[in-house]
């Protein structure tokens, strides 16, 4: 579904305490999860994805876990630090249409995470 | 590593003018696509090419515009500019391949006075 927000969930964290950022997505037939990190003036940065025959993948510093009973998945930051301070946004991606493209990306509403030093 | 280049970074346009933006994909990477973001909010997907052919169409005005060109370079075109088209312009790229992330340009800021 659309999101609609001026107002941003928000997390703030301690340095070096973990991170748990959740998400809910909209389409059960959705079968492909990106997590996307925000810095003021930039573009989304990829962080990590997961596909759905998977319900755990880790990174360097970051797991994602993803529920496909309940829709829901998450982004796990170990030992954050200020650097990590950023919007995270989840995007689901629609099984698209024959003839469409392999992509249509739909954001989940972002959290700002905040790390106080 | 080369990433996406969007030209120009920020762009002032008054209402009612055209503004043109630019986009120059990894190289490598022959699909692109245009998302719209407005303060506060999450992007939301415009349009996307693949090999110089729209792809996949989502919120864009008919005011906007997009074509894909032979060096996979992309531009959107929008006319008749309102207040409300005030916002970042992300451009991303990936190589046609299902599920492989998209990579992100730094955006272009437009504001429309």
């Amino acid at each position: 579904g659309e999101s609609v927000g001026l107002h941003l969930p928000t997390l703030s964290v301690q340095e070096g305490d973990n991170s748990i950022i959740n998400c809910a997505y909209s389409n059960s037939a959705s079968d492909y999860f990106i997590w996307y990190k925000q810095e003021s003036g930039k573009g989304p940065q990829f962080i990590i994805d997961i596909r759905s025959n998977m319900d755990k993948r880790q990174g360097q510093r970051v797991t994602v876990l993803l529920n496909k009973t309940v829709k829901h998945l998450s982004l796990q930051i170990a030992a954050t630090q200020p650097g990590d301070s950023a919007v995270y946004f989840c995007a689901e991606n629609m099984v698209p249409n024959s003839g469409g493209s392999n992509y249509k990306l739909t954001f989940g509403k972002g959290t700002l995470l905040t790390v106080n030093p | 590593a080369a990433g996406v280049i969007q030209s120009p970074r920020h762009l002032i346009k008054e209402k009612r003018e055209t503004a043109t933006l630019k986009c120059y994909p990894i190289p490598r990477h022959d699909t692109v696509y245009w998302y719209q973001q407005g303060p506060g909010q999450d992007p939301q997907f415009l349009i996307s090419f693949y090999e110089k052919m729209q792809s996949d169409k989502g919120s864009i005005p008919d005011r906007f515009s997009a074509q894909q060109f032979s060096d996979y370079h992309s531009e959107l075109n929008m006319s008749s500019l309102e207040l409300g088209d005030s916002a970042l312009y992300f451009c991303a790229s990936s190589p046609y391949s299902y599920n492989s992330p998209l990579h992100f340009g730094n955006g272009t800021r437009l504001t429309v006075t």
